[in-house]
């Protein structure tokens, strides 16, 4: 199985800071990575496709990148409303697993 | 819209079986695997395995092979997940979601609770 691993596994930033995770996979996966946000008592929301594609209706604060093993995402200027879990998740081979997550809140 | 709409919170006893249903509705439901995820509390995401609706091809995680049991009836746009041999371990939070690769679209998540 690809093992992913995320850090910082928490962080704590002000509105409007630059907010930076990092995500790396066991073994080469290409671009084949999500990126979801989970907030409390709710469901996944994908994020990110493909390691750097923007899903559809999400804000452009949120972006995505890298290949191979190590990937970032970012946060371009943090909202109240990005308090939540990020998770990233490889699809190049089965069984999909997820990084432990990241954990952010408001300082 | 695109909706998964899963069944209600189940409390079964330790080695017991459990069934999740997850109604799709708003797209073709032949046209999407269904993946289950499930969260234990306070804990990260376990995808435990993929149904092709239109074929009934199934896969799943090494850790769930014996116990789980993906199906589906296409005339309802209905999904099912079956875990049986209940351990405690096994409570949970079980999420459908619906794509191939990315989940672009989950259910509400069914709380399952073990416990004697």
């Amino acid at each position: 199985d690809i093992q992913m691993t995320q850090s910082p596994s928490s962080l704590s930033a002000s509105v409007g800071d630059r907010v930076t995770i990092t995500c790396q996979a066991s073994q080469d996966i290409s671009n084949y990575l999500n990126w979801y946000q989970q907030k409390p008592g709710k469901a996944p929301k994908l994020l990110i496709y493909d390691a750097s594609n923007l899903e559809t209706g999400v804000p452009s604060r949120f972006s995505g990148s890298g290949s191979g093993t190590d990937f970032t995402f970012t946060i371009s200027s943090l909202q109240p409303e990005d308090i939540a879990t990020y998770y990233c998740q490889q699809y190049d081979n089965l069984p999909r697993t997820f990084g432990p997550g990241t954990k952010v809140d408001i300082k | 819209q695109v909706q998964l709409v899963q069944s209600g919170a189940e409390v079964k006893k330790p080695g017991a079986s459990v069934k999740v249903s997850c109604k799709a509705s708003g797209y073709t439901f032949t046209s999407y695997d269904i993946n289950w995820v499930r969260q234990a509390t306070g804990q990260g995401l376990e995808w435990m395995g993929w149904m092709n609706p239109n074929s009934g091809n199934t896969g799943y995680a090494q850790k769930f092979q014996g116990r789980v049991t993906m199906t589906r009836n296409t005339s309802i746009s209905t999904a099912y997940m079956e875990l049986s041999s209940l351990r405690s371990e096994d409570t949970a939070v079980y999420y459908c979601a619906r794509g191939g690769y990315s989940y672009d679209n989950w259910g509400q998540g069914t709380l399952v609770t073990v416990s004697s």
